[in-house]
Parts: structure tokens; C-alpha cells; sequence
């Protein structure tokens, strides 16, 4: 799997969009992009995935570069409980290779 | 729908006992893993499966073993227990096809002494 770099940390007010950008500039013709979330400790929560295409789902929205080297997610309009560590990952899909790890992620914190 | 089940949330050995992590998930999936999580750090893979009775290594494999006997579960066993592997423990699991996305579960939070 590719490696991606995220910003360690980022603040964002309440009811503003939250701009998460990763960069996966050797990411492969077959990898996917992944985003998860984690809040405080519980379980990690998949968001969002995308190949080349700008997605949308209820939770957030995935802009995908032309060269496929970065993208961005999206939320909308931030609420306290999105307070999270936000992870971006590549894999290959459908894919033989399964280990997946994760990296330390963006922890998000959004202020009132 | 449970979902992705683990047991013990919370446990605490001294060094050099064993104990088992149990996992177990209700979605068919053939895919299931554990990650082990450390204070500030992201998931680092442990140990993986594909389906019943194939497992590999992950990341992290010394001072664990797993098995595969059925689809449903998925425990992890530490042997003989050292304070470095104090951590919270995640077992996830997916499909093999579709869209890949990992189900957690709530997380194990060992403490050896």
C-alpha cells in the first residue's frame, strides 16, 4: 500500500467545513483512497473511499486531484462530535495484499 | 445486528500469564484482523485472515498467535504476556470484495504489569 502524509493536527470552528488534506504521491493506478475516523478511543469508522471521482456521502465529501497525488475530505459543516483523529489510507481494491495499517492521522478538533 | 464483538474491554495481567482476546463478527465476513493501538500512534497490523483456517502476519506478529476455526471468530492469544504489549487491542473485519470498508470493533484495553 501507498504511504500518504497527513497533517498531525487541525482546528476548525463549529458549523464551518473541515478541510482534511492527505498527499499520496505514489499511489498506484489500482489503489483506492480511504478515509476513517476515530473518536476518542472507540473503534475507527470508515467515512469515505474514492478512485478518481469527487464523492459525496452523508458524512462527508472526497475531492480526488487530476494526478490522483492528494485529495481532500471534506465535511461540510463541522459539529463538536466530529472531533476526531482522521486517517487516510490507499489500498488496492479488490486486493490479496491485507496489511492494511494505519498511520497517526489528523486529529481534528472542533471549537464551539 | 452486533456487528464486530471483542471481549474483554478491559483486563489486566502481571508478566508471563496468557489470555485469549476474543473477537467475533455477525456480517459473514471472510476478512478479519487485530491492530493494537499505543498511546499517540495510529493501528499497526498484528495478525490477519482471509478466511477460516488461513492466517499471516501483520506489522507487529511477535508475542501473539491467532486461529481461524470458523468465519465468525477470530481470537487473539498472547502467550506470555510482557508490559510492552500494554495497548488497546481493535479487531476489524470486511468483505474480501465490494468496497473493502473495515468494520471495528469497541476495543480491548490490556494493561500487563
Amino acid at each position: 500500500d501507498a504511504k500518504t502524509t497527513q497533517p498531525p493536527s487541525m482546528d476548525c470552528a463549529e458549523g464551518r467545513a473541515a478541510n482534511l488534506p492527505c498527499n499520496h504521491s505514489t499511489i498506484s493506478g489500482n489503489e483506492y483512497v480511504y478515509w476513517y475516523r476515530q473518536i476518542h478511543s472507540q473503534g475507527p469508522q470508515y467515512i469515505i473511499h474514492g478512485l478518481k471521482n469527487n464523492e459525496t456521502n452523508e458524512m462527508a465529501s472526497l475531492i480526488i486531484t487530476e494526478d490522483r497525488k492528494s485529495s481532500t475530505l471534506i465535511l461540510p459543516h463541522a459539529t463538536l462530535r466530529d472531533t476526531a483523529v482522521y486517517y487516510c489510507i490507499v489500498r488496492a481494491r479488490p486486493t490479496n495484499d491485507y496489511k492494511l495499517s494505519f498511520g497517526a492521522g489528523t486529529t481534528v478538533t472542533v471549537r464551539a | 445486528n452486533a456487528g464486530v464483538t471483542q471481549t474483554p474491554k478491559f483486563q489486566v495481567l502481571k508478566t508471563g500469564q496468557s489470555m485469549t482476546l476474543q473477537c467475533a463478527q455477525d456480517m459473514n465476513h471472510e476478512y478479519m484482523s487485530w491492530y493494537r493501538q499505543d498511546p499517540g500512534m495510529g493501528l499497526r497490523l498484528i495478525h490477519y485472515s482471509v478466511g477460516a483456517g488461513i492466517t499471516d502476519q501483520g506489522e507487529v506478529p511477535n508475542g501473539y498467535n491467532v486461529s481461524r476455526s470458523t468465519t465468525e471468530d477470530f481470537p487473539l492469544r498472547l502467550l506470555s504476556a510482557a508490559p510492552s504489549q500494554t495497548s488497546v487491542y481493535f479487531c476489524a473485519s470486511s468483505y474480501t470484495s465490494g468496497t473493502g470498508e473495515l468494520f471495528f470493533g469497541e476495543g480491548s484495553r490490556l494493561t500487563v504489569l
